[in-house]
Protein backbone atom coordinates (compact mmCIF):
# COMPACT_ATOMS: atom_id res chain seq x y z
CA UNK A 1 0.00 0.00 0.00
CA UNK A 2 0.93 3.70 -0.29
CA UNK A 3 3.27 5.30 2.58
CA UNK A 4 2.94 9.16 3.79
CA UNK A 5 3.58 11.30 0.90
CA UNK A 6 4.37 15.32 1.18
CA UNK A 7 4.37 17.71 -1.06
CA UNK A 8 5.88 19.80 -2.45
CA UNK A 9 9.31 17.75 -1.93
CA UNK A 10 11.13 21.06 -1.93
CA UNK A 11 10.26 24.65 -1.29
CA UNK A 12 12.07 27.63 -1.85
CA UNK A 13 10.62 30.94 -0.19
CA UNK A 14 11.63 34.30 0.34
CA UNK A 15 11.67 35.68 3.99
CA UNK A 16 8.53 37.21 5.06
CA UNK A 17 6.39 34.69 2.58
CA UNK A 18 3.15 32.65 3.41
CA UNK A 19 3.80 28.89 2.84
CA UNK A 20 1.87 26.01 2.81
CA UNK A 21 3.07 21.98 2.88
CA UNK A 22 1.20 19.04 2.79
CA UNK A 23 0.75 15.89 4.22
CA UNK A 24 -1.09 12.66 3.14
CA UNK A 25 -0.91 10.24 5.94
CA UNK A 26 -1.19 6.00 5.62
CA UNK A 27 -4.86 5.44 4.76
CA UNK A 28 -6.78 4.41 7.73
CA UNK A 29 -4.49 6.13 10.00
CA UNK A 30 -6.20 8.21 12.47
CA UNK A 31 -3.08 10.09 14.03
CA UNK A 32 -0.30 12.63 12.21
CA UNK A 33 2.30 13.81 13.31
CA UNK A 34 4.29 16.88 12.30
CA UNK A 35 8.14 17.37 12.97
CA UNK A 36 10.56 18.89 11.66
CA UNK A 37 14.64 18.31 11.34
CA UNK A 38 17.97 20.38 11.04
CA UNK A 39 20.62 19.29 9.70
CA UNK A 40 23.04 16.54 11.78
CA UNK A 41 19.66 16.66 14.77
CA UNK A 42 17.10 14.40 15.40
CA UNK A 43 13.67 15.03 14.63
CA UNK A 44 11.75 18.09 16.54
CA UNK A 45 8.54 17.28 17.65
CA UNK A 46 6.02 19.71 16.02
CA UNK A 47 1.99 18.98 16.94
CA UNK A 48 0.02 15.58 16.51
CA UNK A 49 -3.35 14.95 15.56
CA UNK A 50 -6.08 12.75 16.80
CA UNK A 51 -8.75 12.74 14.15
CA UNK A 52 -9.41 16.09 12.87
CA UNK A 53 -8.07 17.36 16.20
CA UNK A 54 -4.99 18.36 17.51
CA UNK A 55 -4.26 16.45 20.46
CA UNK A 56 -0.88 18.05 21.16
CA UNK A 57 0.54 21.34 20.28
CA UNK A 58 3.15 22.07 22.38
CA UNK A 59 5.93 21.84 19.45
CA UNK A 60 5.07 24.47 17.80
CA UNK A 61 7.62 27.38 18.34
CA UNK A 62 5.29 30.44 17.89
CA UNK A 63 2.38 31.84 16.35
CA UNK A 64 3.44 31.84 12.80
CA UNK A 65 2.82 28.04 12.84
CA UNK A 66 -0.60 26.57 12.37
CA UNK A 67 -1.78 22.71 11.09
CA UNK A 68 -4.58 21.55 10.29
CA UNK A 69 -6.50 18.49 9.37
CA UNK A 70 -10.09 19.18 8.59
CA UNK A 71 -11.42 15.71 7.59
CA UNK A 72 -9.12 13.55 9.21
CA UNK A 73 -7.07 12.35 6.71
CA UNK A 74 -4.99 15.30 4.83
CA UNK A 75 -3.22 17.79 7.17
CA UNK A 76 -1.85 21.16 6.03
CA UNK A 77 1.22 22.89 8.54
CA UNK A 78 1.43 26.54 7.45
CA UNK A 79 3.87 29.05 8.21
CA UNK A 80 2.98 32.79 8.31
CA UNK A 81 5.99 35.54 7.76
CA UNK A 82 8.96 32.74 6.99
CA UNK A 83 11.84 33.55 8.65
CA UNK A 84 15.89 31.87 7.63
CA UNK A 85 15.34 30.19 11.07
CA UNK A 86 12.18 27.74 9.39
CA UNK A 87 14.68 26.42 7.19
CA UNK A 88 14.47 22.85 7.90
CA UNK A 89 13.19 19.26 6.53
CA UNK A 90 9.32 19.14 7.31
CA UNK A 91 8.68 15.69 8.53
CA UNK A 92 5.07 14.32 8.43
CA UNK A 93 4.24 10.99 9.95
CA UNK A 94 1.19 8.97 10.57
CA UNK A 95 0.12 5.73 12.68
CA UNK A 96 -2.57 3.30 13.57
CA UNK A 97 -3.66 4.54 16.66
CA UNK A 98 -0.60 5.82 18.97
CA UNK A 99 2.17 3.64 18.51
CA UNK A 100 4.65 2.81 15.48
CA UNK A 101 5.03 5.74 13.28
CA UNK A 102 6.02 6.12 9.51
CA UNK A 103 7.29 8.81 7.83
CA UNK A 104 7.03 10.40 4.83
CA UNK A 105 9.85 11.66 2.48
CA UNK A 106 9.73 15.13 4.29
CA UNK A 107 9.49 18.84 2.38
CA UNK A 108 13.26 20.64 2.42
CA UNK A 109 11.84 24.58 3.04
CA UNK A 110 14.80 26.68 2.47
CA UNK A 111 14.15 30.59 3.17
CA UNK A 112 16.75 32.67 1.48
CA UNK B 1 14.69 17.19 27.78
CA UNK B 2 16.30 15.78 25.14
CA UNK B 3 17.26 11.88 25.64
CA UNK B 4 21.14 11.61 25.36
CA UNK B 5 22.64 8.79 22.96
CA UNK B 6 25.48 7.26 23.10
CA UNK B 7 27.79 6.34 21.36
CA UNK B 8 27.80 9.43 19.17
CA UNK B 9 29.00 7.36 16.48
CA UNK B 10 30.57 4.31 15.47
CA UNK B 11 32.47 2.57 12.71
CA UNK B 12 32.55 -1.40 12.29
CA UNK B 13 33.42 -3.71 10.45
CA UNK B 14 30.98 -5.98 8.26
CA UNK B 15 29.87 -9.14 10.88
CA UNK B 16 30.85 -7.08 13.93
CA UNK B 17 28.47 -6.17 16.70
CA UNK B 18 27.38 -2.57 18.32
CA UNK B 19 25.31 -1.60 21.31
CA UNK B 20 23.68 1.88 20.79
CA UNK B 21 22.25 3.31 24.32
CA UNK B 22 19.19 6.09 24.77
CA UNK B 23 19.05 7.82 28.35
CA UNK B 24 16.39 10.19 29.45
CA UNK B 25 16.43 12.39 32.69
CA UNK B 26 12.58 11.56 32.63
CA UNK B 27 10.49 8.64 33.45
CA UNK B 28 9.76 6.66 30.24
CA UNK B 29 6.33 5.42 28.48
CA UNK B 30 8.25 4.00 25.82
CA UNK B 31 11.06 4.03 23.55
CA UNK B 32 11.18 3.99 19.46
CA UNK B 33 13.52 3.03 17.75
CA UNK B 34 14.24 4.82 14.07
CA UNK B 35 17.04 4.12 11.33
CA UNK B 36 17.74 6.94 8.86
CA UNK B 37 19.83 6.98 5.72
CA UNK B 38 21.23 9.88 4.78
CA UNK B 39 18.34 12.23 2.49
CA UNK B 40 15.42 9.23 3.47
CA UNK B 41 13.23 9.21 5.75
CA UNK B 42 13.45 7.63 9.12
CA UNK B 43 12.69 4.26 9.10
CA UNK B 44 10.81 2.64 12.25
CA UNK B 45 12.40 -0.43 13.44
CA UNK B 46 10.52 -1.13 16.88
CA UNK B 47 8.86 -0.09 20.15
CA UNK B 48 9.30 -1.03 23.85
CA UNK B 49 6.50 -0.19 26.08
CA UNK B 50 6.98 0.25 29.69
CA UNK B 51 6.90 -3.37 31.10
CA UNK B 52 7.02 -4.63 28.18
CA UNK B 53 9.68 -7.95 26.61
CA UNK B 54 12.54 -7.21 25.09
CA UNK B 55 11.99 -6.47 21.71
CA UNK B 56 14.02 -8.25 18.29
CA UNK B 57 13.69 -6.68 14.08
CA UNK B 58 15.97 -9.57 12.57
CA UNK B 59 19.62 -9.23 13.93
CA UNK B 60 18.76 -6.20 16.07
CA UNK B 61 17.11 -6.17 19.07
CA UNK B 62 16.53 -3.71 22.17
CA UNK B 63 16.28 -3.60 25.70
CA UNK B 64 14.22 -1.40 28.07
CA UNK B 65 15.13 -0.71 31.63
CA UNK B 66 12.44 1.24 33.21
CA UNK B 67 14.60 1.38 36.51
CA UNK B 68 17.54 3.13 34.67
CA UNK B 69 15.42 5.24 31.91
CA UNK B 70 17.26 3.76 29.11
CA UNK B 71 16.74 1.79 26.35
CA UNK B 72 19.51 -0.07 24.61
CA UNK B 73 20.20 -1.37 20.58
CA UNK B 74 21.65 -4.28 19.84
CA UNK B 75 23.33 -4.72 16.44
CA UNK B 76 24.13 -8.22 15.90
CA UNK B 77 26.88 -9.40 13.03
CA UNK B 78 26.00 -6.21 11.06
CA UNK B 79 25.57 -5.75 7.22
CA UNK B 80 26.10 -2.86 5.13
CA UNK B 81 22.85 -1.88 5.12
CA UNK B 82 22.82 -1.34 8.87
CA UNK B 83 24.59 1.59 7.96
CA UNK B 84 23.21 5.31 8.86
CA UNK B 85 22.00 6.95 12.05
CA UNK B 86 20.15 5.63 14.64
CA UNK B 87 17.28 7.64 16.62
CA UNK B 88 15.92 6.64 19.58
CA UNK B 89 12.28 8.75 20.21
CA UNK B 90 10.94 8.98 24.20
CA UNK B 91 7.73 8.78 25.25
CA UNK B 92 6.53 9.87 28.33
CA UNK B 93 3.64 10.29 31.10
CA UNK B 94 0.77 8.11 30.92
CA UNK B 95 1.59 6.71 27.55
CA UNK B 96 -1.72 7.85 25.77
CA UNK B 97 0.65 10.66 23.83
CA UNK B 98 2.55 10.16 20.09
CA UNK B 99 4.13 12.92 21.55
CA UNK B 100 8.26 11.83 20.74
CA UNK B 101 11.16 13.55 22.06
CA UNK B 102 14.30 12.40 19.92
CA UNK B 103 18.00 12.16 20.68
CA UNK B 104 20.78 13.54 18.75
CA UNK B 105 21.14 10.56 16.70
CA UNK B 106 24.03 7.78 16.34
CA UNK B 107 26.06 7.64 13.11
CA UNK B 108 26.85 3.68 12.42
CA UNK B 109 28.93 3.33 9.14
CA UNK B 110 29.82 -0.33 8.16
CA UNK B 111 32.70 -1.17 6.36
CA UNK B 112 33.63 -4.47 4.10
Amino acid sequence: GAGVSQTPSNKVTEKGKYVELRCDPISGHTALYWYRQSLGQGPEFLIYFQGTGAADDSGLPNDRFFAVRPEGSVSTLKIQRTERGDSAVYLCASSLTVGAQFFGPGTRLTVL
Amino acid sequence: QQPVQSPQAVILREGEDAVINCSSSKALYSVHWYRQKHGEAPVFLMILLKGGEQMRHEKISASFNEKKQQSSLYLTASQLSYSGTYFCGTAHGSGNTGKLIFGQGTTLQVKP
